[in-house]
């Protein structure tokens, strides 16, 4: 099956530091998707991808299918305290799961004041 | 708009009881939701898939008969941790596709029910 990298792990920024973070997949996905989790609650999705080379913003969120379709990167602008959460990837490809997403392991941002 | 509720949002119950989790699509149909698995600082392990009208599908090593999934209408589907252990303690999510349910429609998910089991 597909398997998602998705990096990195962590990060530890001061507030208004711009981030960035990305996914890559040893298969060509169709989808990409981001969602954002924050402690104790559902993933909310913040932009979804359908096209290669497409970019997508939400607010200071923007995120771009790669080219090759099989990376994706998210990057968030001027990084405020409420951007504090995990960060999720998936993709969507033929063959994937029985609800169609690969997910990465996510990205646990940490802002500092 | 395609908005999904579930709850309880936490439950803590004893050893050797049931629990019901309920999950809603608020503004849609939903023919298909999926209900996740997730442990502290780890992504979504998807459980099952629950299908309206007809039986749920498991993911391979989850127990049907300890995860019992209905799915009686189109807004709502359950599940019920039966007989749950300590172990069974986690975060559980439920989503649907957005409107349509089309298959390349992004998933959208419930809140998450915290379960403790003592």
């Amino acid at each position: 099956g597909q398997q998602l990298n998705q990096s990195p792990q962590s990060m530890f920024i001061q507030e208004g530091e711009d981030v960035s973070m990305n996914c890559t997949s040893s298969s060509i996905f169709n989808t990409w998707l981001w969602y954002k989790q924050d402690p104790g609650e559902g993933p909310v999705l913040l932009i979804a991808l359908y096209k290669a080379g497409e970019l997508t913003s939400n607010g200071r969120l923007t995120a771009q299918f790669g080219i090759t379709r099989k990376d994706s990167f998210l990057n968030i602008s001027a990084s405020i305290p409420s951007d504090v959460g995990i960060y999720f990837c998936a993709g969507r490809a033929s063959g994937g799961g029985a609800d169609g997403l690969t997910f990465g392991k996510g990205t646990h941002l940490i802002i500092q004041p | 708009g395609a908005v999904v509720s579930q709850h309880p949002s936490w439950v803590i119950c004893k050893s050797g009881t049931s629990v019901k989790i309920e999950c809603r699509s608020l503004d849609f149909q939903a023919t298909t939701m999926f209900w996740y698995r997730q442990f502290p600082k780890q992504s979504l392990m998807l459980m099952a898939t629950s299908n309206e009208g007809s039986k749920a599908t498991y993911e391979q090593g989850v127990e049907k008969d300890k995860f019992l999934i209905n799915h009686a209408s189109l807004t709502l589907s359950t599940l019920t941790v039966t007989s749950a252990h300590p172990e069974d303690s986690s975060f559980y999510i439920c989503s649907a596709r957005g409107t349509g349910g089309l298959y390349n429609s992004p998933l959208h998910f419930g809140n998450g029910t915290r379960l403790t089991v003592t």
